[in-house]
């Protein structure tokens, strides 16, 4: 069975700092990758994916992660915070392939705040 | 387009009582997913339709729980009797075949 684990429920970072936000994933095949965030009063929305090919994935807003199958990571960055970017984010992974693509197995999700 | 409806957007019952959340996904999209989130826990996968067909629903918690796709259309998740730790935000997401999921804003349900 597939896990997700985020490593911090909560991150706080200042306005114009680096932004990581850590996913280790467990998994018997490298699955399929995603990242989304969850702004306040609504849905999740995909910031970013990884397949197959290039590991290095950019997203929307300046996001972007690397999959490095070694340490089964799928950590999300960003170089400089901005307030607007406070929200809770979620790592996700799938099943390849088939009817499996949708079916999300999420982390818990960290909560990212940040500060003037 | 439109995005993924879902409506209500909070429903507050008491225990023993039915509810019924409806989606609307976003047009031509054959695939339609239910996820839920209890508080404190992960958002966890509880099934999927496949335009009527329910492809997947291992996700499901008991045998209270109804879903239901009409014409492959819109899709309605019943709770039926609710009990207290069904309370939680229900979301609703569709997509195309291998592309991503587009989720609505969710239904946050409280048992009382």
């Amino acid at each position: 069975a597939q896990s997700v684990t985020q490593l911090g429920s909560h991150v706080s970072v200042s306005e114009g700092a680096l932004v990581l936000l850590r996913c280790n994933y467990s998994s018997s095949v490298p699955p399929y990758l995603f990242w989304y965030v969850q702004y306040p009063n609504q849905g999740l929305q995909l910031l970013l994916k990884y397949t197959t090919g290039a590991t290095l994935v950019k997203g929307i807003n300046g996001f972007e992660a690397e999959f490095k199958k070694s340490e089964t990571s799928f950590h999300l960055t960003k170089p400089s915070a901005h307030m607007s970017d406070a929200a809770e984010y979620f790592c996700a992974v799938s099943d390849h392939g088939g009817t499996s693509y949708g079916k999300l197995t999420f982390g818990q999700g960290t909560i990212l705040t940040v500060h003037p | 387009e439109a995005g993924v409806t879902q409506f209500p957007s909070h429903s507050v019952i008491e225990k023993g009582q039915t509810v019924t959340l409806r989606c609307d996904p976003i047009s031509g999209h054959d695939n339609l997913y239910w996820y839920r989130r209890v508080m404190g826990k992960e958002i966890k996968f509880l099934l999927h339709f496949v335009k009527e067909s329910k492809q997947d629903e291992s996700g499901m918690p008991n045998n209270r729980f109804l879903a239901e796709r009409t014409g492959g259309t819109y899709s309605t998740l019943k709770v039926q009797p609710a009990e207290l730790e069904d309370s939680g935000v229900y979301f609703c997401a569709s997509s195309q075949l291998y592309s991503p999921l587009h989720f609505g804003n969710g239904t946050r349900l409280t048992v009382t």
